[in-house]
């Protein structure tokens, strides 16, 4: 069974710092990838996702990720941290059926 | 557009009681449908999910069942609750292609299980 692995359970940056949430999957098929945000009492929802094509991929609030292959890794980065941008994200993996693998969570704390 | 309902948003339960959680979808058709249980520190874990109305795929054995009696609902059951029972159930929608099919997940609000 494919598993998701994030590497930082809580990251504290301050405002303008560069943000990079690592993730890696271990599935040697075919992924679909994707990076969801949850921010202080709000629904989980979308941030980006990969299914084919360019690896690297846009989201919204400029937020983006870069799927490499041969690592196995589809890492979130920003350029520069907003207070807004304090959430909970998760990155998930989907290999061809209709289900997603969670990743545990990284809390990401920025403090203005 | 579409909109997905989970009630109630909070829920506190002796143990050994019932427990029925309910979602709704609007404004799609013949949706698939996710249940998980978010623990922090620990992620999402998908509980069951559902492709059509009476079928239940279940992803891990427990104390808890799911069922879809319409094409736009689905209910989380138990018969006896656990303390283990305690935390945070998602509901999720996807279009009827699934995530295959190119479509993502939307999530409901949630609702806190605290069983005493």
């Amino acid at each position: 069974a494919q598993s998701v692995s994030q590497h930082n359970h809580h990251v504290i940056l301050s405002e303008a710092a560069s943000l990079e949430l690592g993730c890696n999957y271990s599935y040697g098929g075919t992924v679909n990838l994707f990076w969801y945000v949850q921010y202080p009492g709000q629904h989980l929802q979308l941030l980006l996702k990969y299914f084919s094509g360019d690896p690297l991929v846009k989201g919204i609030k400029g937020f983006e990720a870069e799927f490499i292959k041969s690592k196995f890794s589809f890492n979130l980065r920003k350029p520069s941290v907003q207070w807004s941008d304090t959430a909970e994200y998760f990155c998930a993996v989907n290999t061809g059926y209709s289900t997603l693998t969670f990743g545990k969570g990284t809390m990401l704390l920025v403090s203005p | 557009s579409q909109t997905i309902h989970q009630w109630p948003a909070t829920l506190v339960q002796p143990v050994g009681s019932p427990l029925s959680l309910e979602c709704t979808v609007e404004g799609t058709s013949n949706p698939n449908l996710y249940w998980y249980r978010q623990a922090a520190g620990r992620g999402l874990q998908l509980l069951f999910y559902s492709v059509g109305i009476g079928q239940i795929s279940s992803e891990v054995p427990q104390n808890l069942s799911a069922s879809r009696p319409q094409d736009r609902q689905f209910i989380l059951s138990s018969k006896k609750l656990l303390l283990s029972d305690s935390g945070f159930y998602l509901c999720a929608w996807s279009g009827s292609l699934g995530l295959a099919g190119g479509y993502e997940q939307f999530f409901g609000p949630g609702t806190r299980l605290t069983v005493l």
